[in-house]
């Protein structure tokens, strides 16, 4: 398998449940990245990791908490969260340093949907 | 910080017609640029970038982009569109320095008419 895997590609959650978004890169990328995608709203950065590394949290609610256990795996772990948070999280990978670092592979994404 | 300005929310063009998406950008020092495309349910695509050199840079699915130093552009443009150009087309600006903080703008919705 190549490119960027997301699953699942659609969740349905209550505000109480607790669920996770799976992201895997088979490029050799050395980072990784969490997007939020809403409708009518540009891309929003949330995290990225670098070697494992979380090198940046765009002022994400905790409600929202990450995990790169290694260079090729990234989790999203989703509770309590608000309808507001409903979007399209999109993840994606880059090499970690030098130019090549700017140009992102995505994933399709992941569509949730909060109740 | 840098930020992105694409004007256009929603073109519409007739199949075989010649496309211009507009990009305006916001950064101290040269950007890299990026255009990326999104079909519906899909993640985003790269089209092009633009790094150093040549200011006209070529991407794939026969789409270019004009990079446009003194009025901070970086335009996307194809002679001839396909019904399957139809999509989403977002334009993106990274800085050299703080590498991986791509800036997205708010996407173009491209329509084409048979």
């Amino acid at each position: 398998e190549t490119g960027v895997t997301q699953t699942p590609r659609h969740l349905v959650m209550g505000m109480t449940n607790k669920k996770s978004l799976k992201c895997e890169q088979h490029l050799g990328h050395n980072a990784m990245y969490w997007y939020k995608q809403s409708a009518k709203k540009p891309l929003e950065l949330m995290f990225v990791y670098n070697f494992k590394e979380q090198t940046e949290n765009n002022s994400v609610p905790s409600r929202f908490s990450p995990e790169c256990p290694n260079s090729s795996h990234l989790f999203l772990h989703l509770h309590t969260l608000q309808p507001e948070d409903s979007a399209l999280y999109l993840c994606a990978s880059s090499q970690g340093k030098g130019a090549g670092a700017n140009v992102l592979t995505f994933g399709a994404g992941s569509r949730l949907t909060v109740l | 910080a840098q930020s992105v300005t694409q004007p256009d929310i929603h073109i519409t063009v007739s199949e075989g017609a010649s496309l211009e998406l507009r990009c305006n950008y916001s950064y101290g020092a040269t950007p890299y640029l990026f255009w990326y495309v999104q079909s519906p349910g899909q993640g985003l695509q790269l089209l092009l970038k633009y790094f150093s050199g040549d200011t006209l840079v070529q991407g794939i699915k026969g789409f270019e982009a004009e990079f446009k130093r003194s009025q901070s552009s970086f335009n996307l443009r194809k002679p001839s569109v396909h019904w399957s150009d139809a999509a989403e087309y977002f334009c993106a600006v990274g800085a050299v320095q703080g590498a991986q903080k791509l800036v997205f703008g708010q996407g173009t919705r491209l329509t084409i008419n048979p």
